[in-house]
């Protein structure tokens, strides 16, 4: 089935590591987003990227890094630098100018 | 910076009635317009969008943009308790590469 896959669906980063998030859309979409979602609140762009080897900073870049060296994949890692990483990270993607559809969603926590 | 203004609720109404859920935009160049229904603890799900051009009437739901006021509406006539969830308007304002601005959701309320 053709659909956006992420995980894991549950993870837990320890002080001063650095985890990846894992994005992969089989639905030969060119662009794809990385968005972050705090209780009670609306979505936050991280990062988005239009096309393969390319990607912009979105409103709250700081502390995370992307690579999109594949059509489908768009890995994102929270790096260290992030202090409040606990949140809902959700990856989407689209075709032209269709709409954005999300995948199922990493839950990010701290131990 | 692109505003997406909406009223966090909570929205309360009866099965069978009339919800109405309202979104301001900050950005008059702003082209299409989506809304999301997003199930607590689950990822939001894509329900309506439209263009600057018109509404759209899709089963019991209904977008209305108000292009002069920066404000599009969502409707959702004979409202079930499964509607019962949160949510999020989206804008694409013009020359952003595709990107959305989100507001921070309504939470709805269907009771029996």
């Amino acid at each position: 089935d053709g659909g956006i896959t992420q995980s894991p669906k549950y993870l837990f980063r320890k002080e001063g590591q650095n985890v990846t998030l894992s994005c992969e859309q089989n639905l030969n979409h060119d662009a794809m987003y990385w968005y972050r979602q705090d209780p009670g609140q609306g979505l936050r762009l991280i990062y988005y990227s239009q096309i393969v080897n390319d990607f912009q900073k979105g409103d709250i870049a700081e502390g995370y890094s992307v690579s999109r060296e594949k059509k489908e994949s768009f890995p994102l890692t929270v790096t260290s630098a992030q202090k409040n990483p606990t949140a809902f990270y959700l990856c989407a993607s689209k075709d032209g100018d269709q709409p954005q559809h999300f995948g199922d969603g990493t839950r990010l926590s701290i131990l | 910076q692109k505003e997406v203004e909406q009223n966090s609720g909570p929205l309360s109404v009866p099965e069978g009635a009339i919800a109405s859920l309202n979104c301001t935009y900050s950005d008059r160049g702003s082209q299409s317009f989506f809304w999301y229904r997003q199930y607590s603890g689950k990822s939001p799900e894509l329900i309506m969008f439209i263009y600057s051009n018109g509404d759209k009437e899709d089963g019991r739901f209904t977008a209305q943009l108000n292009k002069a006021s920066q404000y599009v509406s969502l409707l959702i006539r004979d409202s079930q308790p499964s509607d019962s969830a949160t949510y999020l308007c989206a804008v694409k304002p013009q020359g952003t590469l595709g990107r959305l601005y989100f507001g921070r959701g309504t939470q709805l309320t269907v009771w029996p």
